[in-house]
């Protein structure tokens, strides 16, 4: 079975500086891909970054890039220069080989981005 | 918008009445997944759909509810005599193909919330 745990149920950054959001997955499929979605006080889901299992390199999609250690099934977002509007729900998912099309997350880290 | 479409964003619904909600994919996709959030949880699979089939439904639960996606119109979630229990939001994700979940090419509606007086 697949899971993945985010440890840090909030977290603090002051604007402009970086801040890392933990994820740590488990499975035993060696074909997945990681996501993380954030989710502002509005409520929608919006897609931030996805990494694949065989990716060569870490993702990077503007301000946010992934930490991918696969040896240590992590996969970890780092903002960098945060914004105010950065200030929501973050949550980790991951699909698997044995059922690729199906989505598993965390439970979501709320960061607070402070002025 | 050319995104994934949600309606209604919002449905109040008294205990025993039904619920539908509705999910018009992305053009060109033509496979749509449904998901629950409960409060303060994440999203939890509820079931897969391609036109006219549904592929796996193991995520929802065995009485009243069930989904649809018909040749033509949106995919449907329907939840019948709901409970106080199915207050969540709802939110509907396309893709293009299955496959599309090993490029990162699933994207979500803003979802449904349903909230059960």
């Amino acid at each position: 079975a697949q899971k993945i745990t985010q440890t840090q149920p909030g977290m603090f950054v002051q604007e402009k500086e970086a801040v890392t959001l933990d994820c740590t997955y488990d499975t035993s499929d060696p074909s997945y891909g990681l996501f993380w979605y954030k989710q502002p006080s509005s409520g929608e889901m919006i897609f931030l970054i996805y990494q694949g299992s065989y990716d060569q390199q870490n993702a990077t999609e503007g301000r946010y890039s992934l930490n991918f250690q696969k040896a240590r099934k992590s996969a970890n977002l780092v903002i960098s220069a945060s914004q105010l509007g950065d200030s929501a729900m973050y949550f980790c998912a991951m699909s698997s080989g044995g059922s690729n099309y199906k989505l598993t997350f965390g439970k979501g880290t709320l960061l607070t981005v402070n002025p | 918008n050319a995104g994934v479409m949600q309606n209604p964003r919002h449905l109040v619904r008294r205990r025993g009445q039904e619920a539908r909600l509705r999910c018009s994919p992305m053009k060109g996709h033509s496979h749509v997944y449904w998901y629950r959030q409960l409060p303060e949880e994440g999203l939890k699979f509820m079931v897969y759909l391609q036109k006219e089939n549904i592929i796996d439904e193991s995520g929802m639960p065995k009485e009243r509810f069930s989904a649809e996606f018909p040749k033509e119109g949106p995919s449907i979630l329907r939840i019948q005599q709901v409970v106080r229990g199915d207050s969540a939001a709802y939110f509907c994700a396309s893709s293009r193909r299955t496959g599309g979940l090993n490029t990162g090419e699933l994207f979500f509606g803003e979802g449904s919330r349903l909230t059960v007086l």
